[in-house]
């Protein structure tokens, strides 16, 4: 199993508060994701880094932000929490950014706001 | 984008062969397709991908058709631990980001 970790698995907080997501890996990869996946919607691209210090913008991004200061390391902030935001963040991790590699997901990260 | 079209849901019995359909018919030549599947409250995992070969690994073999308009995800024994969503996905931009659909939900009865 690839060496991912999330933390915390599991969170509630109220509404307009902010909350930092961690995601660690032990691989080395270049490459990092946050998805969010809510009933529905299958899993959708939030943030993505490519490097350190290097991070982009995925298909729901909004309310987001993220930072990358350490390879192994990749945080997803919500800076004001809202109900919308109540999903199960998931975060990948890829070698390289070709098309023919595949991505190594992490447990999850349940979160509620209240 | 191109898009890929699977069936909702599968039934198999346990210890038979699964064979998961996948129809891309808007394929580009430089897309990749790319397997995974879900099994329930965990995180996707990575199954097989292939580009215009068949190709196998210890978990599946991935059929593609000569045209790459379809493909085929094989189970070659499947077991009640396969009981999941399987995501049949196309790649091809820069940054490899996944794009997921419904997915199939396979059941396997005992």
């Amino acid at each position: 199993d690839a060496g991912i970790t999330q933390s915390p698995r599991h969170k509630v907080t109220e509404t307009g508060t902010p909350v930092t997501l961690r995601c660690h890996q032990t691989e080395n990869h270049r490459y990092m994701y946050w998805y969010r996946q809510d009933p529905g919607h299958g899993l959708r691209l939030i943030h993505y880094s490519y490097g350190v210090k290097d991070t982009d913008k995925g298909e729901v991004s909004d309310g987001y932000s993220v930072s990358r200061s350490k390879t192994e390391d990749f945080l997803l902030t919500l800076e004001s929490a809202t109900s919308s935001q109540t999903s199960v963040y998931f975060c990948a991790i890829s070698e390289s950014e070709g098309a023919g590699y595949e991505q190594y997901f992490g447990p999850g990260t349940r979160l509620t706001v209240t | 984008d191109a898009k890929t079209t699977q069936p909702n849901s599968m039934e198999s019995n346990e210890e038979e062969p699964v064979h998961l359909p996948c129809n891309h018919s808007t394929i580009s030549g430089t897309d990749y397709i790319h397997w995974y599947r879900q099994l329930p409250s965990q995180g996707p995992e990575y199954v097989i991908h292939g580009l215009t070969s068949n190709v196998n690994n210890r978990m599946a073999s991935l059929a593609i058709a000569e045209d790459r308009k379809s493909s085929t995800l094989i189970l070659h024994r499947a077991t009640l631990r396969d009981a999941a969503v399987y995501y049949c996905i196309l790649t091809h931009n820069a940054g490899n980001m996944l794009t997921f659909g419904g997915g199939t939900r396979l059941m396997v009865k005992p």
